[in-house]
């Protein structure tokens, strides 16, 4: 069965300092995997996805991720905090053996950026 | 370009009431999705409808949940009578192509408290 696992409900980090927001999953073939991220009273939004290829992507607002075939795993990272980050962000993956393309989500990790 | 959206974004009722959940997606998107996320728990799907049909439901609870895209535009997602282990936050995402690579593009979704 295809899962996704976040480790941390809560990731706490000052301002400036990098962050990393983990992700493990598991998932019949080859992934492709997904971070969204939820602001305050708003929906869910696309941040960057790996499907093939180099296994560092970059995506929106300065974040990065770097699949880890091995370790199964997909941590969410970003050089410099900002207080603005602080939200809620979800891992995602979708396997090949899926025929609808629905998402497997994690159960989210709440990230807090102190000034 | 609107972004897909849902109504209401807060519903209270009691235990045996029905409601009844909007989701207009991105105009040309003919793929629409459920989901939705319970006491702060992953997101879990619930359907899929590429157009007017229901492509995949596995995830669809139990017979008190419908859900209906009459003409291939907006949905409905009803509960009939609602549980109290129904409530949480429903979010709709639509897309354009049911592709594998391609992402949601999600609403801000219908919180549902049952009480």
């Amino acid at each position: 069965a295809q899962s996704v696992a976040q480790p941390e409900d809560q990731v706490n980090v000052a301002e400036g300092n990098p962050l990393t927001v983990k992700c493990t999953y598991s998932v019949s073939g080859n992934p492709y995997l997904f971070w969204y991220v939820q602001y305050p009273n708003r929906g869910l939004q696309f941040l960057l996805k790996y499907i093939t290829g180099d296994n560092l992507v970059k995506g929106s607002y300065g974040f990065e991720a770097e699949f880890n075939k091995s370790q199964t795993s997909f941590h969410l990272k970003k050089p410099s905090a900002l207080v603005s980050d602080s939200a809620l962000y979800f891992c995602a993956v979708r396997g090949l053996s899926s025929n609808t393309g629905k998402l497997i989500f994690g159960q989210g990790t709440t990230l807090q950026v102190k000034p | 370009e609107a972004g897909v959206t849902q109504f209401p974004s807060h519903s209270v009722i009691e235990k045996g009431q029905t409601v009844t959940l909007r989701c207009d997606p991105i105009s040309g998107h003919d793929n629409l999705y459920w989901y939705r996320r319970v006491m702060g728990k992953e997101i879990k799907f619930l359907l899929h409808f590429v157009k007017e049909s229901k492509q995949d439901e596995s995830g669809m609870p139990n017979n008190r949940f419908l859900a209906e895209r009459t003409g291939g535009t907006y949905s409905t997602l009803k509960v009939q009578p609602a549980e109290l282990e129904d409530s949480g936050v429903y979010f709709c995402a639509s897309s354009r192509t049911s592709g594998y690579t391609g992402e949601l593009f999600f609403g801000e979704g219908s919180r549902l408290t049952v009480l």
